[in-house]
């Protein structure tokens, strides 16, 4: 079975730094882009970058240039989403997606993961 | 704010019909690009009901259908069911947006 599996929720304060996880099983890890997705509490959902953890090219929406850090470790089928510095606004649910081959359609998406930012 | 413009919401009766537009622009849908579609439901991760802007994935009932003319695109849902209630986004590759693709809005549907 093609999956996706997130790491858990996350309560942080502004200014600290993390990492959350999304990993992949049943296919090709490194024949495949990982997407990332935001969506704030209430609203709806911003395509922020995605990855092909075959040779870590990456792309960022001019949004989430600079904010965000997309990774991968293709030797253990895990994409990343690095943030250095939170802030308030950065609380949201955080899927990761994989990207279909022929049409870049997002037929797999992960459980998401909670970010929650506050003092 | 997001390219690609949908209604905030549409309402129908168990067992009609309704669509959603999804609006776009010479750099994105106008362009030649797929447009995809998602299903949200309340509390659950998005999942794929069209992609290449006409095709179902294996599983995704002959109801919904999806279609694209000039710099708009639609999804159509027929003998709307209870089951059906749920966001609707849309997703485009933009030209416009250094190499990167964009969601819809959004669009709630409701059953009356």
């Amino acid at each position: 079975e093609v999956q996706l599996v997130q790491s858990g929720a996350e309560v942080k304060k502004p200014g600290e730094s993390l990492k959350i996880s999304c990993k992949g099983s049943g296919y090709s890890f490194t024949s495949y882009w990982i997407g990332w997705v935001r969506q704030m509490p209430g609203k709806g959902l911003e395509w922020m970058g995605i990855i092909y953890p075959g040779d870590s090219d990456t792309r960022y929406s001019p949004s989430f240039q600079g904010q965000v850090t997309i990774s991968a470790d293709k030797s253990i089928s895990t994409a990343y989403l690095q943030w250095s510095s939170l802030k308030a606004s950065d609380t949201a649910m955080y899927y990761c997606a994989k990207r279909s081959g022929t049409y870049y359609a997002f037929d797999i998406w992960g459980q998401g993961t909670m970010v929650t930012v506050s003092s | 704010q997001s390219v690609l413009t949908q209604p905030p919401s549409v309402s129908g009766a168990p067992g009609q019909r309704v669509t959603i537009s999804c609006t776009g622009s010479s750099s994105n849908i106008g362009a030649g690009y797929d447009v995809h579609w998602y299903q949200q439901l309340p509390g659950t991760a998005p999942k794929l009901l069209i992609y290449g802007n006409s095709n179902r994935p294996s599983g995704v009932p002959d109801r919904f259908s999806g279609s694209k003319s000039g710099t708009s695109a639609s999804l159509a849902i027929t003998g709307l069911q209870a089951e059906d209630e749920a966001d609707y986004y849309c997703q485009s590759y933009d030209s416009s947006l250094s190499g990167s693709d964009v969601f819809g809005t959004g669009t709630k549907v409701t059953v009356l």
